[in-house]
């Protein structure tokens, strides 16, 4: 079993649509962050979460330390927003990845 | 503007081959990072370094070389011995150790020919 899941695996949309996207973790962590990877190739961070939750723009992260749990949601969705989006854990020496998110949104 | 700098950006090796990708950081950060990612998986850690002069292993470093002789430059070197080596490399950094955010650059994809 993955330390880091997420899900769904792949996901489609049409514009303005609402998002979520799941991340479920086993282990306990110092943080857990948001990243998007566009499609060629580079990697942005998105958010970094210990608690609570975290707004910027369209993108909404929080986080659930006793379920183990984080979504990512996205309002009002727009092709823009079509990338891979990763899940990744920090332990205190290292970052654990989830497999990503693909998310693709049609005009 | 600051930022990572990986090249090239597409890399091909021919059998018994040694190849080095580049990464470069102006960003004055401490610590470096290079992943590997396949697809369907997570991005893997091959090696990270603290600190100049200094590194160690990741999940998956063997087949993989590095140095970081200078704080700004972080190359690995893909060996021989690396018999799958046909993947998406991406190289990281952040400002310190027990920092958390980390930055990365835009990749390079290397295949095999």
């Amino acid at each position: 079993k993955n330390e880091v899941e997420q899900s769904p695996q792949n996901l489609t949309a049409q514009e303005g649509e609402f998002i979520t996207i799941n991340c479920s973790y086993s282990v306990g962590i110092s943080a857990l962050h948001w990243l998007q990877q566009h499609p060629g190739g580079g990697i942005v961070s998105l958010f970094m979460l210990s608690s609570g939750k975290k707004k910027h723009g369209r993108l909404i992260a929080t986080i659930n330390i006793q379920e183990k749990h984080s979504s990512l949601h996205i309002t009002a969705s727009h092709p823009r927003d079509s990338a891979v989006y990763i899940c990744a854990v920090s332990y205190p020496d290292k970052l654990i990845f989830g497999t990503g998110t693909r998310l693709q949104v049609f005009p | 503007d600051g930022g990572i700098t990986q090249s090239p950006k597409y890399l091909f090796r021919k059998e018994g081959q040694n190849v080095t990708l580049s990464c470069e950081q102006n960003l004055n950060h401490d610590a470096m990072y290079w992943y590997r990612q396949d697809p369907g998986q997570g991005l893997r850690l091959i090696y990270y370094s603290q600190i100049v002069n200094d590194f160690q292993k990741g999940d998956i470093a063997e087949g993989y070389s590095v140095s970081r002789e200078k704080k700004e430059s972080f190359p690995l070197t893909v060996t021989s011995a690396q018999k799958n080596p046909t993947a998406f490399y991406l190289c990281a950094s952040k400002a310190g150790f027990a920092k958390n955010i980390q930055y990365f650059g835009a990749g390079t994809r290397l295949s095999v020919l």
